[in-house]
């Protein structure tokens, strides 16, 4: 069991740039989400998916955008890189009551 | 998030108790977490409660939770260097997190 996988795990990107951040896991949870965290500030939940094909915005969704097509993957898609989305990437996956996450992708927009 | 509140940092000696507060508002919450993070790491669940129950003891962790004030706290017993880190907590509902509490261990 690998748990839940971030991929890349660090990422320079330059204004305007897009990409995509990408998640994997491996327990067939429905359950996915993806946070960001700045200094300060905790995690903040920016999409979550309560199953294939189904998404949802968390707190802070603007700039970004999810999928989810199987149950195991959730990335997510940056569409114009700015310079507020420097910060760090958790994804996390979750059955009725225990949430696991990833280790994190850090991005950085210059 | 802003449903889910801390004080951001907390002191003790080596072998001290250690306490870390948090509130929150949505009381449809089934449960509520703490999960510990060290430096450069991703989140560790340290425990969870039931919403139906007032405390959990795991080892050195107490957990004590209050559902008529929303109020959650986490004790860590005999408290050592290596529980240094950021503690958060989080509802079980949306699962919003704290900002976090640094916990700074002194020798």
């Amino acid at each position: 069991n690998a748990g839940v996988t971030q991929t890349p795990k660090f990422q320079v990107l330059k204004t305007g740039q897009s990409m995509t951040l990408q998640c994997a896991q491996d327990m067939n949870h429905e359950y996915m989400s993806w946070y960001r965290q700045d200094p300060g500030m905790g995690l903040r939940l920016i999409h979550y998916s309560v199953g294939a094909g189904i998404t949802d915005q968390g707190e802070v969704p603007n700039g970004y955008n999810v999928s989810r097509s199987t149950t195991e993957d959730f990335p997510l898609r940056l569409l114009s890189a700015a310079p507020s989305q420097t910060s760090v990437y958790f994804c996390a996956s979750r059955n009725s009551y225990e949430q696991y996450f990833g280790p994190g992708t850090r991005l950085t927009v210059t | 998030g802003e449903d889910v509140e801390q004080s951001l940092f907390l002191s003790v000696r080596e072998g001290d108790s250690s306490v870390i507060n948090c509130t929150y508002t949505d009381s449809s919450s089934t449960y509520l977490y703490w999960y510990k993070q060290e430096p450069g790491a991703g989140l560790q669940l340290l425990t969870y409660i039931f919403s139906n129950m007032d405390m959990k003891q795991d080892q050195r962790l107490t957990v004590l939770l209050n559902k008529k004030d929303k109020h959650l706290s986490l004790r860590i017993a005999d408290t050592q260097t290596g529980d240094s880190a950021i503690y958060f907590c989080a509802d079980g509902q949306k699962f919003y997190f704290g900002s976090g509490t640094k916990l700074n261990v002194k020798p």
